[in-house]
Parts: C-alpha cells; structure tokens; sequence
C-alpha cells in the first residue's frame, strides 16, 4: 500500500496565484514527520518545509505553508503568490519513527509549472 | 558552511564493473541516507545510517548492493556488477537527527552501457 501519496502528477498554474498540492499519508505510529521538498531541473533537492505529527499549528516558511490535517492524514503545501522560479518538483515525505521499517519514504511528486 | 558533497557527480560505466559512490555528509549530522532516483521518478530509499545504530538496509534492492560509514562522517555506496537498470541519479542526504529535515548533495549520476 502507498505510504505516501501525490495525487496530481502535474499542475499549471499562473504567476501570482496560489497553489495547493495535496499529500496523504498512511500510518499506525502516532509519531512522525513529514516534509516536503522542492527538485528544480537541474536536479538538486531544497527542503521547503517540516510539519511533526505533535506540532498543533500548521508549519509556514515564508510563502510556504503546510495544511495539516491529522485526522484526515493530509498534508498538502500551499505555495502563495506563485513566482516563474516555482517551477520544479515537489515531493512530499514521511518518516515514521517508530516503524520497524525505519526509513524515509517519498510520494511520486508533483511537477508544478508556473505560468507568466 | 559546507553542504552534503558527492563524488564522483557523473560516472559511466560497462555493464558488469563494480563502482563506488561517495558521500560527504554534512559535519555533525548523525543520521546519513541513500536513495535512488530514476528518470522522472521519485525518490527510491536505499539505507540509512543513524550514529552508531546498525544501518537500515531495508530498501537496497539487491545484494550488489552495499554501502558502509565511517562513524559520522564519509560513506560509500558500491553497485557490484553493474546492470542497466541500475542507471540512475544516487542521492545522498545528511541530517542532525532523524525526524530532522535531510539536506542532500548534488547526486551521482550512474550510467551503466
């Protein structure tokens, strides 16, 4: 079964507006992290954001912020006023840490193309 | 200060030759991952090494595959006996514990012929 799970493969969006890019996770530990990450086309990854499964308000970064929904095991990333340098993949993560399979697991991203 | 660092950044190699990636982790991070990441696929985890805990080796795919650290700091990730599947970008990433955010090098990308 999934563990983590990227619904949109893709997504156009035009300069300025706001996105979200949704995420759902799948697990029985009550603690866990979860994180998403920025991959542009050359290729490296940039940690964006961090959300523990304890913290109560949602986490923001800048334009970045996390809708954190626990009881519906969702995590999506809202990127406000959206610029061209978005564009990239975005892949959202969990670590469990207390899973006897003890690793860091990615969805299959969602590459995001921002519009001028 | 200085950032997760991967050598070499590109490596080809014949099909059936053993290579070795290496991994610089960042300084002080205890915890040090390998993952996998095809053509316009996401990430693939391999093992992870956390302090002085034996490593999770749960995600390498086979037996040719391996990988050591040296108590914190450098490790390596060897492929023995390549095959083409194994073409693929080799990701390392560092972080201060686990739970923490990982912060990863530029990759290797590995082409096998």
């Amino acid at each position: 079964a999934q563990k983590i799970t990227q619904t949109q493969p893709g997504m156009f969006v035009q300069e300025k507006e706001a996105v979200t890019l949704d995420c759902t996770y799948d697990t029985s530990d009550q603690s866990y992290g979860l994180f998403w990450y920025k991959q542009p086309s050359s290729g490296e990854m940039i940690f964006l954001i961090y959300q523990g499964s304890y913290d109560e308000q949602n986490a923001t970064e800048g334009r970045y912020s996390l809708n954190f929904q626990k009881a519906r095991k969702s995590a999506n990333l809202v990127i406000s006023a959206s610029q061209l340098g978005d564009s990239a993949m975005y892949f959202c993560a969990m670590r469990e840490r207390y899973s006897s399979a003890s690793k860091i697991i990615f969805g299959s991203g969602t590459r995001l193309s921002i519009r001028p | 200060g200085a950032g997760v660092s991967q050598s070499p950044s590109n490596k080809v190699t014949e099909k059936g030759k053993d290579v070795e990636l290496r991994c610089d982790p960042i300084s002080g991070h205890t915890a040090l991952y390998w993952y996998r990441q095809r053509l316009g696929q996401g990430l693939e985890f391999l093992i992870y090494f956390q302090g002085n805990s034996a490593p999770d080796k749960s995600g390498l795919p086979s037996d040719r595959f391996s990988a050591e650290r040296t108590g914190e700091s450098v490790s390596t990730l060897t492929i023995q006996r390549t095959q083409q599947e194994d073409s693929a970008v080799y990701l390392c990433a560092s972080s201060l514990e686990l739970l923490y955010e990982q912060y990863f090098g530029p990759g290797t990308r590995l082409t096998v012929t």
